[in-house]
């Protein structure tokens, strides 16, 4: 079975701290997405990543594939109340399978 | 431009009673469907996903059927609802297997 391993599961900060989220299988994709998801909606897209090392910025989030295209990585810097969601990665293989999810809250 | 309505929002049905979840999309044709189910706070799981009218691809033995009657039409249900059932569904759609997802709004189905 493929899996999508998010870390950490949750993750509680103040307003203004920069945090790390990963995203790790043992599985090689040949893309990545990462979604972010607000209570009560469906995800919303925030980036695709295809190449391996690939480092993608999307105002203060930035993203990357791994070398191997087994893991990535979200980083935001200085983190904002709207940043609160739940962070999800998608990986495609021969199926698409989503990672079990990183639930962010970000203190004012 | 393309948009994906699910209803209802919310349900709240006993055990044992049928479900019928719907989903339809506007402004693309051929779409893949997916329905995912969501616990609180976690990740989607798949549950159904259709590349075409009467193309139905099931990822989890369960309680739960789908049906795409029509091209941009989806359907999730259940002849028999269980408690387990409860969560919160989903609705997608892409236009190629591995490009993005577009959700729908959901449903918060409660089963008691």
């Amino acid at each position: 079975t493929q899996l999508l391993e998010q870390s950490p599961q949750f993750l509680s900060i103040q307003e203004g701290e920069n945090l790390t989220v990963y995203c790790n299988s043992s599985s090689v994709f040949s893309s990545l997405q990462w979604y972010r998801q607000e209570p009560g909606e469906g995800p919303v897209l925030l980036v695709t990543v295809v190449t391996g090392g690939e480092v993608k910025k999307l105002k203060r989030l930035t993203f990357q594939f791994g070398d191997a295209r087994k893991d990535s990585s979200l980083h935001i810097t200085a983190a904002q109340p709207g940043d609160t969601g739940l962070y999800l990665c998608r990986g495609a293989t021969n199926k698409l399978i989503f990672g079990t999810g990183t639930l962010l809250a970000v203190q004012p | 431009s393309q948009t994906i309505h699910q209803w209802p929002a919310t349900l709240v049905q006993p055990v044992g009673s049928p479900l019928s979840l719907e989903c339809t999309v506007e402004g693309t044709s051929n779409p893949n469907l997916y329905w995912y189910r969501q616990a609180a706070g976690r990740g989607l799981q798949l549950l159904f996903y259709s590349v075409g009218i009467g193309q139905i691809s099931s990822e989890v033995p369960q309680n739960l059927s789908a049906s795409r009657p029509q091209d941009r039409q989806f359907i999730l249900s259940s002849k028999k609802l269980l408690l387990s059932d409860s969560g919160f569904y989903l609705c997608a759609w892409s236009a190629t297997g591995a490009g993005e997802q577009y959700f729908g709004p959901g449903t918060r189905l409660t089963v008691t």
